[in-house]
């Protein structure tokens, strides 16, 4: 079936430096990639919708100056998270959604950031 | 108030117990409702979609009462493979972007 790999599972960086997560389709294109993040015991939050080409449509309270999303092509979303500090801890997951008829969603495997 | 509502659990149940799992939901326009599994420290699995007639995989009946706004799952003869956290997902639209999830509802089946 359809894969959404993403890179990497596990980081542990400092406060204040760059964390940069991939989000790959691997045997799709993904016009459009969704990303979220599950603090625990919580549910998935939308964060952004990141479509192909053009600018990310961020929820309201993300901040776009924090979260960098990048779609450069029809099977990469990066995420970038900036200045990263101990709050932003947290499961970061991405999905997407296959440009099919049935626009089928497909998540990634989610990565664990970790800010000290 | 949440958008999509779960009872958190956990659920603690037996091998070969039946356990039902309810949701609601507060946004009278959605449209598509889904049932997903999480296992601890991954990402969300489809398990079904839910229909207003009702339907079933094997072990496991959704349902749909729109009037309610309210949706449920089934999952009979349970077995240790089903502990996860199962969550409820709302849709207005076909759209995906519109996807409001539950805060799930964790179970554990006990040998």
């Amino acid at each position: 079936g359809a894969v959404v790999s993403q890179h990497p599972s596990r980081v542990i960086c400092k406060s204040g430096t760059s964390v940069k997560i991939e989000c790959r389709s691997l045997d799709f294109q993904a016009t459009t990639m969704f990303w979220y993040r599950q603090f625990p015991k919580q549910s998935l939050m939308l964060m952004a919708t990141s479509n192909e080409g053009s600018k990310a449509t961020y929820e309201q309270g993300v901040e776009k100056d924090k979260f960098l999303i990048n779609h450069a092509s029809l099977t990469l979303s990066t995420l970038t998270v900036t200045s990263a500090h101990p709050e932003d801890s947290s499961f970061y997951i991405c999905s997407a959604r296959a440009d099919t008829y049935t626009g089928e969603l497909f998540f990634g495997e989610g990565s664990r950031l970790t800010v000290l | 108030r949440k958008e999509v509502e779960q009872d958190p659990g956990p659920f603690n149940v037996p091998e070969g117990a039946t356990v039902a799992f309810n949701c609601t939901y507060s946004n009278s326009a959605s449209q598509s409702f889904f049932w997903y599994r999480q296992d601890c420290r991954k990402e969300p699995k489809l398990l079904m979609s839910v229909y207003s007639s009702g339907n079933e995989d094997g072990r496991f009946t959704a349902q749909l009462n729109r009037a309610s706004q309210y949706i449920s799952l089934l999952i009979r003869d349970s077995k240790l493979s089903d502990s996860a956290t199962y969550l409820c997902v709302a849709s207005i639209s076909g759209s995906a972007r519109q996807l409001t999830f539950g805060s799930g509802t964790q179970l554990t089946v006990l040998p």
